[in-house]
């Protein structure tokens, strides 16, 4: 399993409001270090959505944010959009594997 | 713009080699660090391997140390990985990334700003 909890799935209509939780310990997120997430969109690659907690890069619409507190962090997309349909993965890193990047086992966004 | 380029994928039976190659472009190669990350059919991502832009660091994934080696040619700006002793469960596809570190709160963060299409391998007989 993952180093980083996910939930499987998360659905919503288009023009709602979800959310996406990333769930870790004092070796990763809790440690401080910071979190990113990426978009995979079907038959893609994936893509950087925010990097260090809530920046977004570039081009990534202000309907994505990230957050974190505590051990978690959360992406939260809001006007969801038939385009949003894709997995969500979050990263950062753990202190107990000598600072190695780790990710979340990901989560399906189905836009209903 | 920011080029990611895989190949080197293929079938390759059980305990065999396969070197994997990302040619990168519209960006100094050499200033940057990169890694490769994988991913199983229907899975999630798994970090692999990591290169300084000057080669003077190398970090592997434990699930690959021994087996894998990453290595960079900035003169041809490229970056290769050599896979041994394959295993069914390497079957994934294989991205190169752009990989940008910085130090925040007394640790080194690090994340991949930029990814390639992927190059697929499958292990079987």
């Amino acid at each position: 399993q993952s180093v980083l909890t996910q939930p499987p799935s998360v659905s919503g209509a288009p023009g709602q409001r979800i959310t996406i939780s990333c769930t870790g310990s004092s070796s990763n997120i809790g440690a401080e270090y910071d979190v990113f997430w990426y978009q995979q969109l079907p038959g893609t690659a994936p893509k950087l959505l925010i990097y260090a907690n809530t920046n977004r890069p570039s081009g990534v619409p202000d309907r994505f944010s990230g957050s974190k507190s505590g051990t978690s962090a959360s992406l939260a997309i809001t006007g969801l959009q038939a385009e949003d349909d894709g997995h969500y993965y979050c990263q950062s890193s753990d202190s107990s594997l000598n600072g190695d990047v780790v990710f979340g086992g990901g989560t399906k966004v189905t836009v209903l | 713009e920011v080029q990611l380029v895989e190949s080197g994928g293929g079938l390759v039976q059980p305990g065999g080699s396969l070197r994997l190659s990302c040619t990168a472009s519209g960006f100094t190669f050499s200033a940057y660090g990169m890694s490769w990350v994988r991913q199983a059919p229907g899975k999630g991502l798994e970090w692999l391997a990591y290169i300084s832009g000057g080669a003077t660091t190398i970090t592997y994934a434990d699930s690959v140390k021994g087996r894998d080696t990453i290595s960079r040619d900035n003169a041809k700006n490229s970056l290769y990985l050599q896979m041994n002793s394959l295993r069914a469960e390497d079957t994934a596809i294989y991205y190169c990334v752009r990989d940008v570190g910085y130090d925040r709160n007394a640790n080194y963060n690090s994340y991949f700003d930029s990814w390639g299409q992927g190059t697929l391998v499958t292990v079987s007989s």
